[in-house]
């Protein structure tokens, strides 16, 4: 059984349009992840959430919105995409809130491709 | 701006020989450092969860020191197998948030 799945695994589409990414962890974990590879493969934190907590990186531009159904799941949602978008966009997941402990499982990752 | 470095960026060893390379980051804020290896077409999978100064942790040929006073961490593996072919990232949890390195990539030659 896949612990962290990412769909689609791969997106292709047009700039300005809207689109979403979805995760879910079957793991029970607590705490989700949002990741952006850049272009020098750089692995970034855009957010962590549980379900009491969001927290995102200021550099995050706002188009860019988490959304949380529930604690298995952690939507990516993304308005008026710009060509910069194009990257790989990892979600991940962690038992609990700390942080200090907690190992991180990665989905295999979605690849974004705005023309 | 929270830098995180990791060196070497790529490395070539013969199978059998043994490694090592670092990861160094601010030690102000530190409050954990996970090593994740990530092979190429596959997601980074966790090694080692590391928060105190002096820690050593080990996993088969794999281990790794840690020194949060000077903001460093040490990964070493033993005997390097082809297996062993990967990137290896670091992230140190920086107040609130994970910051990866960029990685070194390790080419185990047979």
């Amino acid at each position: 059984d896949t612990a962290v799945s990412q769909t689609p695994k791969y997106l292709v589409t047009q700039m300005g349009n809207d689109k979403s990414i979805k995760c879910e962890q079957n793991l029970g974990h607590d705490t989700m992840y949002w990741y952006k590879q850049d272009s020098k493969k750089f692995l970034k934190i855009m957010f962590s959430y549980n379900n009491k907590e969001l927290i995102i990186n200021e550099t995050v531009p706002n188009r860019f919105s988490p959304k949380s159904p529930d604690k298995a799941h952690l939507n990516l949602h993304i308005n008026s995409l710009e060509l910069g978008d194009s990257a790989v966009y990892f979600c991940a997941s962690s038992l609990g809130t700390s942080g200090v402990q907690e190992t991180q499982y990665f989905g295999p990752g979605t690849r974004l491709l705005v023309l | 701006i929270l830098n995180v470095e990791q060196s070497p960026q790529s490395l070539h060893v013969q199978e059998g020989d043994s490694t090592n390379f670092t990861c160094s980051f601010p030690s102000s804020n530190f409050y954990a450092l996970h090593w994740y290896r990530w092979e190429t077409a596959k997601s980074p999978e966790a090694l080692f969860v590391m928060t105190l100064n002096g820690d050593e942790k080990k996993k088969g040929r794999i281990s790794a020191t840690l020194n949060t006073k000077e903001g460093y961490s040490y990964l070493y593996i033993k005997g390097s197998q082809p297996e062993d072919s990967a990137t290896y990232l670091c992230a140190p949890l920086l107040g609130q948030n994970f910051v990866f390195g960029p990685g070194t990539r390790l080419s185990v030659l047979p």
